[in-house]
Parts: C-alpha cells; sequence; structure tokens
C-alpha cells in the first residue's frame, strides 16, 4: 500500500517570502502521479500542481513550483513571493497511474500554511 | 468553466435516518469518485466509479452505496445514520483518470 508523509503540521511565513512544504512517499510502483491540492478555510479542495513520475522535469504553475526527486520519493511544493491567499491546508496525494481503472487518492496529513501581513 | 458539482451543500439528519448526496462531474468527465474528510483529517476514499460500472471501493461502510447513471452523475446513499458519519463528503471527477478535480463537498451533520 502507498503512504504519504508530510511533516510539517504547521508553518508561518510573512508576504511575499519563499516558503518550502515537504512530502515523502512509499510506493513500489514505477508510474504514479503526485499532486498538491489547497484547502482553504472554504474548504474546497483545489488543485494546484501535477506531476508525473515518468517526468524528470519539476512541474511549475506560476508562482507555484515543485522539487520531484524520485528515487528518495520526496515532492516538496515551494510557493514563491508568497500571498495572503495562499494561507490554507495544503494535502500532498499520490495516485497510482490507471491502467486497470479509476485510481484513489492517497493524502498526507497536512501541512497548515498561515501566510502573515 | 464549469465545475463540479454537488447537492445539498449541507444536511442535517437524525441518527438512524438515510441520506442520499449528489454529484454532477464536470461535463465529459467520465469517472467519479467520493470521498470523506472528517474534522482535522485528510480526505479518505470511499469508492469510484468508471464509465457506469464500480472501479474500486475504500474503506466504505456496508450501511453506504453509491451508483452512477447514464448521464454520469452518482449518488452516494447512505443509511443507518450514526454520529460518526459527520463528515464532508467531497465528489470528484476526471477524463483522463490522472488528475481528479473536487466538488464543493456536503457537509453531512448526523445529530
Amino acid at each position: 500500500a502507498q503512504t504519504v508523509t508530510q511533516s510539517q503540521p504547521e508553518m508561518s511565513v510573512q508576504e511575499a517570502e519563499t516558503v518550502t512544504l515537504s512530502c515523502t512517499y512509499d510506493t513500489s510502483e514505477s508510474n504514479y502521479y503526485l499532486f498538491w491540492y489547497k484547502q482553504p478555510p472554504s474548504r474546497q479542495m483545489i488543485l494546484v500542481i501535477r506531476q508525473e513520475a515518468y517526468k524528470q522535469q519539476n512541474a511549475t504553475e506560476n508562482r507555484f513550483s515543485v522539487n520531484f526527486q524520485k528515487a528518495a520519493k520526496s515532492f516538496s511544493l515551494k510557493i514563491s513571493d508568497s500571498q495572503l491567499g495562499d494561507t490554507a491546508m495544503y494535502f500532498c496525494a499520490f495516485m497510482k497511474s490507471a491502467v486497470q481503472g479509476a485510481q484513489k487518492l492517497v493524502f498526507g496529513q497536512g501541512t497548515r500554511l498561515t501566510i502573515n501581513p | 468553466a464549469a465545475g463540479v458539482i454537488q447537492s445539498p451543500r449541507h444536511l442535517i439528519k437524525e441518527k438512524r435516518e438515510t441520506a442520499t448526496l449528489k454529484c454532477y462531474p464536470i461535463p465529459r468527465h467520465d469517472t467519479v469518485y467520493w470521498y470523506q474528510q472528517g474534522p482535522g483529517q485528510d480526505p479518505q476514499f470511499l469508492i469510484s466509479f468508471y464509465e457506469k460500472m464500480q472501479s474500486d471501493k475504500g474503506s466504505i461502510p456496508d450501511r453506504f452505496s453509491a451508483q452512477q447513471f447514464s448521464d454520469y452523475h452518482s449518488e452516494l446513499n447512505m443509511s443507518s445514520l450514526e454520529l460518526g458519519d459527520s463528515a464532508l463528503y467531497f465528489c470528484a471527477s476526471s477524463l483522463d483518470q490522472q488528475t481528479q478535480y473536487f466538488g464543493p463537498g456536503t457537509r453531512l451533520l448526523v445529530l
């Protein structure tokens, strides 16, 4: 079974700073996807970024980028120029490749990020 | 862009009652997933459907059942509700079975 671990329950930074959220995972699969989802106080689950394991290039979406280290099974999220609206719970998630049917997301415990003015 | 629609958004039930949660996936999406998120917890997978057939099953109680209809919407039926069923229930949908987009969730409170 796959497991996802987020070792930082809470983090807090000042607006405009850069912050990195850590995530490690355990799997014997060779083909899979990794995601970061954001859950603001409204509790909506919002996709932040996605990484395919077969791609060596790290994914980037505007101010959000990842550092994907496949051998180390590490998948960290970097938020640059942090904004007040980035305040949320961030979940790292793993999903096997859909070789046979739809695959579930396995989530980490989450990191509560607070951006201070 | 159209998103996943869930109804109702809030639901209050008494113990032992029945609840039905509905999910309307993003247009053209063929896969629906259900997750349960308890207070202070990460979402836990319940069940998924691909092309109207059950695809995978997680830690879903026997008191719960679900199906996907011909128009791809899905319903989660919950019977004999217990206090511990109080949670946020998410539906997500995908087209390529790679990226799941979540609905706003249904907040269920069992009294």
